[in-house]
């Protein structure tokens, strides 16, 4: 078992459809990021976590520490989100990103 | 504009050759990473360096390397090329010390080994 799982893997959707993805994570941990990765290959660091919850525009990110599970919201979303949004974590006393696998997001006009 | 900077973008290359990866980043960083990732698969620490003269192996084994001799500057280097290596090279970097920093990205070099 990964240390931090995603679901769903993959995701499509409508235009306009609120969007939520989940990471898991096994271990405790000191932050938690949010990625998004564009079929280019170039990567974009959304939100860094360690608690509650944080918005950017359209996108939202919380954390529950205890339940050790985060989910990133996307609202009204748009065929420009589509890409893969991975979460990665810092487990407590480690000093290296361990990475899910992506959830790779396709919104259809 | 602070950044991070990756060349190649795209490198096709024979086995056998060595070749150097580029990274660079304007943003005085001290933490450094080069990152291995294989097409739909998560990313993979290869290499890290936490300042100028330092650098340590990551989770995955590699047979490249890498050296800091500069802050701005992190390049990896694979000696002799093979097919295996062909994959996705990302850099990024990060503030150093014990808080949490977010990490910037360089948007990556494709290698490809024929």
């Amino acid at each position: 078992k990964n240390e931090v799982e995603q679901s769903p893997q993959n995701l499509t959707a409508q235009e306009g459809e609120f969007i939520t993805i989940n990471c898991s994570y096994s271990v405790g941990i000191s932050a938690l990021h949010w990625l998004q990765q564009h079929p280019g290959g170039g990567i974009v660091s959304l939100f860094m976590l360690s608690s509650g919850k944080k918005k950017h525009g359209r996108l939202i990110a919380t954390i529950n520490i205890q339940e050790k599970h985060s989910s990133l919201h996307i609202t009204a979303s748009h065929p420009r989100d589509s890409a893969v949004y991975i979460c990665a974590v810092r487990s407590k006393g480690a000093q290296k990103l361990v990475f899910g696998q992506g959830t790779r997001l396709t919104i259809n006009p | 504009e602070a950044d991070i900077y990756q060349t190649p973008r795209y490198l096709v290359i024979g086995t056998g050759k060595k070749i150097t990866l580029e990274c660079s980043q304007t943003m005085g960083h001290d933490k450094m990473y080069w990152y291995q990732q294989d097409p739909g698969m998560e990313l993979h620490l290869i290499h890290y360096s936490y300042g100028v003269n330092s650098t340590e192996k990551g989770d995955l084994s590699s047979e490249s390397t890498v050296s800091r001799i500069r802050t701005e500057h992190f390049p990896l280097t694979l000696e002799s090329a093979r097919p295996s290596h062909t994959s996705q090279y990302l850099c990024a970097s990060s503030l150093g010390g014990e808080t949490d920093y977010g990490y910037t990205f360089g948007s990556g070099t494709r290698l490809t080994v024929v």
